[in-house]
């Protein structure tokens, strides 16, 4: 099956900083998805991207699907930022939706 | 986007009995949804899908007679627990797809800690 491999495993933020999270995958897909996994477990969906740019304030993310990776961009990070961030993807159509390992992001005051 | 619900979103029972959690779609109609299972610091493994109207497909290495799955209508689906043990465990965490938002963006519950004594 396809494999779905994030990077890094954990990083760890001054406020205001900002970082790149990347997700790589072996097979090409027609989905990718990102998520944030709130301390409280809720995954909230950060971007629908299975390629090309997309931007939602101080986050963006990137795919590029013939290279077979994702980039997550989190500008000026704040506290609330913390949690943990995965990328998922689907192959196809109605087929399921493989997730990374997750990339834990802590943003110390 | 869509929303999801669960409920409940936390659950403490004894060993040797069963647990139903819900899983509603609020606002779309989902002919399919999806129950996923998650340990502390690890990632979301999926466990089965649910089709309305028909038999749950379950993944490999998961206990059909142990996850009961119903999906009764297209804005609802179940998850029942038989006979739990503290091995069972765990965040239980439903997803469905929106069609109406002609892609393939799935949308997921705040998930249940369930805690097994």
């Amino acid at each position: 099956g396809i494999q779905v491999e994030q990077s890094p495993p954990d990083l760890i933020l001054q406020e205001g900083a900002n970082s790149t999270l990347r997700c790589n995958f072996s097979d090409s897909v027609n989905n990718l998805q990102w998520f944030h996994q709130n301390p409280w477990g809720q995954l909230i969906n950060l971007f629908y991207i299975p390629s090309g740019t997309k931007q939602n304030g101080r986050l963006s993310a990137t795919t590029v699907a013939t290279e077979r990776y994702s980039l997550l961009y989190i500008s000026s990070s704040q506290t609330t930022d913390s949690g943990v961030y995965f990328c998922a993807v689907r192959r196809n159509q109605g087929g399921k939706l493989i997730f990374g390992q997750g990339t834990e992001l802590s943003v110390k005051p | 986007g869509a929303v999801v619900s669960q409920h409940p979103s936390w659950v403490i029972c004894k060993s040797g009995t069963s647990v139903k959690i819900e899983c509603r779609s609020l606002d779309f109609q989902a002919t399919t949804m999806f129950w996923y299972r998650q340990f502390p610091k690890q990632s979301l493994m999926l466990m089965a899908t649910s089709n309305e109207g028909s038999k749950a497909t379950y993944e490999q290495g998961v206990e059909k007679d142990k996850f009961l799955i119903n999906h009764a209508s297209l804005t609802l689906s179940t998850l029942t627990v038989t006979s739990a043990h503290p091995e069972d465990s765990s965040f239980y965490i439903c997803s469905a797809r929106d069609p109406g938002q002609g892609r393939d963006e799935q949308f997921f519950g705040p998930g249940t800690r369930l805690t097994v004594l």
